[in-house]
């Protein structure tokens, strides 16, 4: 069966530092891997997603970066942290093609002060 | 802009059926109607989903319309474990999904 590891589960940051988030599948190949954000009390938006290898597709502007070195694998980053990147992280991975379904990790929860 | 319509809060007693609906009057032919929940501080959970037929799983059942316009989501019995946020979503379902805001169901003792 096919589970999708994250971590960690809660970062406290401080402003200006790096961040590098990890998410890792296992039990499946060549999935869409995504991270989304959710700011407390707001619903998810979609930050970054890949359809394979090196391919990374950003929705929204912003301090972060993401990158798929391996099939299974997809890494959130930010050289420095703001404020505003505080909020609850999620990966998800997906198969491909119409109908299919998106499973989700447990969340890292990232505090910047 | 928003592809779906639903109610920002419900209430459901223990041991009813929950019933939430949700209104996606754009919907084209090819987009599919996907439910998700999210547990307080927890990964949203995969539900249920459909195209045009009604679906049952161990979880709930599906509702859509003829038109397709829009569906019902029912928890048959619903137990406290099912207060959560629940999210419809209509897309194609071959690369991302959008949330909105979705429903905050609450199931009273």
């Amino acid at each position: 069966s096919q589970t999708i590891h994250q971590w960690p589960a809660t970062l406290v940051q401080p402003v200006g530092s790096p961040l590098s988030l990890e998410c890792t599948v296992e039990g499946t190949s060549n999935p869409n891997l995504y991270w989304y954000r959710q700011a407390a009390g707001r619903g998810l938006q979609l930050l970054f997603y890949s359809v394979g290898i090196g391919q990374i597709s950003s929705e929204v502007p912003q301090n972060l970066s993401a990158s798929r070195p391996q099939d299974r694998q997809f890494i959130l980053s930010s050289k420095k942290l703001l404020l505003s990147d505080s909020g609850f992280y999620l990966c998800a991975w997906g198969g491909q093609g119409p109908g299919n379904i998106q499973y989700f990790g447990a969340g890292t929860r990232l505090s910047v002060l | 802009d928003a592809k779906t319509t639903q109610p920002p809060s419900m209430d459901c007693a223990e041991g009813r059926a929950a019933n939430l609906p949700c209104n996606h009057s754009t919907i084209s032919g090819n987009e599919y109607v996907y439910w998700y929940r999210q547990i307080h501080s927890q990964g949203p959970q995969y539900i249920i989903h459909g195209l045009k037929n009604n679906e049952t799983n161990e979880m709930a059942s599906l509702i859509i319309t003829e038109d397709r316009k829009s569906s019902t989501l029912i928890l048959p019995h619903a137990t406290l474990r099912d207060t959560a946020v629940y999210y419809c979503i209509v897309d194609f379902g071959n690369e991302k999904l959008t949330f909105g805001t979705g429903t905050r169901l609450t199931i009273i003792p």
